[in-house]
């Protein structure tokens, strides 16, 4: 089953203006990460928040987490239109009896920004 | 140097051949992974395998295997390919690997087709 959403599924702004994107999981986490994909690309690590964190920076990057709504937001400030990409969330399935599967992935956002 | 990379880069073929996609990773990484990215942008975590472990995707058919001559690569193997085996598909790798859930390197993708 596919564990993160993405919201909205596709963002067109005007440069110079702020996007925010959300994502909703369904179970446990250790962390939550996002990713940024470029047309043709693989997918960049952008940042990592763990679970008994709220909020985090990076450069134009603001992620914040909600375990208790399973929530989370990536807000890029003063987009560019290098920031044309689509964004994923993904999170690692814990197993009850322990271990854990690659990262899973929401559908992502499709960003785009207007010169 | 490129970190993860993948041969080849687009693979066209027809259905019922068996192909291979080779990854290798030069982070020193002791964890790898396939992912397969479908014409919906979707990712579908398929594999995670460090020198201990293989982990599989349930959903993934046994066509599917991944070979690891060493800890640096990571090989996917398609037996009898099909019509919904194309996609793009992705290696991964990361330190440690499991619960911790650490950031993800992605390669550069390979397009298969099926024809």
């Amino acid at each position: 089953s596919q564990q993160g959403e993405e919201d909205p599924q596709a963002l067109s702004i005007q440069e110079g203006e702020n996007a925010t994107m959300n994502c909703s999981y369904k179970t446990s986490i250790n962390n939550l990460q996002w990713y940024r994909q470029n047309s043709g690309r693989g997918l960049v690590h952008l940042i990592l928040i763990r679970s008994n964190e709220r909020e985090k920076h990076s450069g134009r990057l603001r992620v914040t987490l909600d375990t208790s709504k399973k929530s989370s937001s990536l807000l890029i400030t003063a987009s560019r239109a290098a920031d044309t990409a689509s964004y994923f969330c993904a999170t690692v399935t814990l197993y009850s009896g322990g271990g854990a599967d690659g990262l899973t992935f929401g559908k992502g956002t499709h960003l785009i920004i207007q010169p | 140097d490129t970190a993860v990379s993948q041969t080849p880069k687009y693979l066209v073929t027809q259905m019922g051949n068996d192909k291979s996609i080779k990854c290798e990773q030069n982070l020193g990484h002791d964890t790898m992974y396939w992912y397969k990215q479908d014409s919906k942008k979707f990712l579908k975590i398929m594999f995670s395998y460090n020198n201990k472990e293989l982990i599989i995707n349930e959903t993934v058919p046994n066509r599917f295997s991944p070979k690891s001559p060493d800890k640096a690569h990571l090989n996917l193997h398609i037996n009898s390919l099909e019509l919904g085996d194309s996609a793009v598909y992705f290696c991964a790798s990361s330190q440690l690997g499991g619960t911790s859930a650490p950031p993800q390197y992605f390669g550069p993708g390979t397009r298969l087709t099926v024809l």
